[in-house]
């Protein structure tokens, strides 16, 4: 059974602070998502992660990862108040039969 | 940017009462997923559909869960008889063919089961 495991679950970061979540998983995956939800909102997909190695980034947040070492980060750099939410990974084993698996999520706050 | 809409974003219902959540997936999609999200808790897989049959299904996804896409835009989710437990936000989504844009997510409906 493939496991999903994030840390640190809560987050609580200076504005213009850098930090990292870690989202590690137990078994070979096809492909990585990270995700955003705001209280009581969707899920706002953020990031899809294909391949060993890669990278992406979107404005302060960037994004890795590393199959052989099963693990994904999400750096967010120069934290501002607008990134204060809950972030997700999820992993697919078989690309598009759906069935991602979510970690228990990070949920962020950036003060000023 | 197209949208998977959901409705009804809010519903309560009396316990053992049947409920069906409608969802319309982005027109040139062709994989479509029910998800949800018991308050506070991580978001659970419940089942995948495609070609017009269920692909996937969660260990969630009793004899009391059905799925149905009765014409060409809407995607159901029929809970037959809702248990209190039954209470969380079910998440729609879609997929295009080749899947490497991931997931679009509707807004989500909440249902309260009292």
């Amino acid at each position: 059974e493939l496991k999903v495991e994030q840390n640190p679950l809560f987050l609580s970061m200076q504005e213009g602070k850098n930090y990292t979540i870690y989202c590690n998983y137990s078994t070979t995956s096809d492909r990585l998502y990270w995700y955003r939800q705001d209280p009581g909102k969707s899920l706002e997909s953020l990031f899809v992660l294909l391949s060993n190695g890669a990278v992406k980034q979107e404005g302060r947040l960037m994004a890795s990862l590393d199959t052989k070492a099963r693990l994904s980060t999400l750096h967010i750099t120069a934290a501002v108040h607008d990134l204060s939410a809950t972030y997700f990974c999820a992993v697919d084993i078989f690309a598009n039969a759906g069935k991602s698996t979510f970690g228990d999520g990070t949920t962020l706050t950036v003060k000023p | 940017e197209p949208e998977v809409t959901q409705t009804p974003s809010h519903q309560v219902t009396q316990m053992g009462q049947e409920v069906i959540l409608r969802c319309v997936p982005i027109s040139n999609h062709l994989y479509f997923y029910w998800y949800r999200q018991i308050l506070g808790q991580k978001v659970e897989f419940l089942v995948s559909f495609y070609n017009n049959e269920i692909s996937e299904k969660s260990e969630i996804f009793d004899d009391q869960f059905s799925v149905e896409r009765p014409d060409g835009s809407n995607f159901t989710l029929k809970i037959r008889s809702t248990k209190l437990e039954d209470s969380a936000m079910y998440f729609c989504a879609s997929s295009d063919p080749q899947g490497a844009r991931g997931y679009t997510f509707g807004s989500g409906t909440r249902l309260t089961v009292v």
